[in-house]
């Protein structure tokens, strides 16, 4: 069946520091890969998504690009700020899965001032 | 605004109490899902219904009962609530474009079971 890895947290960083959360994923098919960020008290908002091998996803100066050969979709960004301080999840959907959306544990940033 | 809408937010109860949770939707998906968020364990698929009255299993159904009778209304329901289903639940729903499509949660629903 379909499964999701990331990077076990929580991860502690200063602001305008580099951020890398790894995920690697297994699927049958052609799965699309999402990331979706779940602020303090809040539900789980889409970050980005990429639907298809070397496809980049990007938001809010975050990227992560669908790799097929690492089966991977890590998630980066250059220069964090307080408020990315949450809780991130990488997922993926397939048709082959009835479009069930699989999530990784989640991984906790807190960016410090 | 496009949205969906769970209740309650906040809830305790005990042991063998029935109780209902509501999810509601605005944006006439086909798709509906509820998940459980638990530490260490990310969210875990509840139940799943592709459209009106068609639902099915997730990975955790043990314990849970769903209804689809109406497209934008998909309630959980608890018959006999037990302390190992105290956790944080979230509805969410996609429109049916493949699996491409983003879904969208709701805020969420922490219930406790004492």
């Amino acid at each position: 069946g379909n499964s999701v890895t990331q990077m076990e947290g929580p991860v502690t960083l200063s602001e305008e520091a580099f951020l890398t959360i790894n995920c690697t994923y297994t699927a049958t098919g052609y799965p699309s890969l999402f990331w979706y960020v779940q602020y303090p008290g809040e539900g789980l908002q889409l970050l980005l998504k990429a639907t298809k091998a070397d496809d980049k996803g990007s938001n809010k100066g975050f990227e992560a690009t669908y790799r097929k050969e690492t089966t991977s979709f890590h998630l980066e960004k250059g220069s964090v700020q307080v408020s990315d301080s949450a809780v991130y999840f990488c997922a993926l959907r397939s048709r082959s899965n009835d479009y069930k959306l699989s999530f990784g544990a989640g991984t906790t940033v807190t960016v410090r001032a | 605004e496009a949205q969906v809408t769970q209740n309650p937010r906040y809830l305790i109860t005990v042991t063998g109490k029935k109780l209902t949770v509501t999810c509601s939707q605005n944006m006439n998906h086909e798709y509906m899902s509820w998940y459980r968020q638990d530490p260490g364990l990310g969210l875990r698929q509840i139940y799943y219904s592709m459209n009106v009255e068609v639902t099915d299993k997730g990975d955790v159904p043990e314990g849970y009962k769903v209804s689809r009778k109406e497209k934008r209304n998909f309630p959980l329901i608890l018959e006999s609530p037990s302390p190992n289903q105290t956790s944080l639940y979230f509805c969410a729903s996609s429109s049916r474009q493949g699996p491409t499509g983003e879904l969208f949660f709701g805020e969420g629903s922490r219930l406790t079971v004492l």
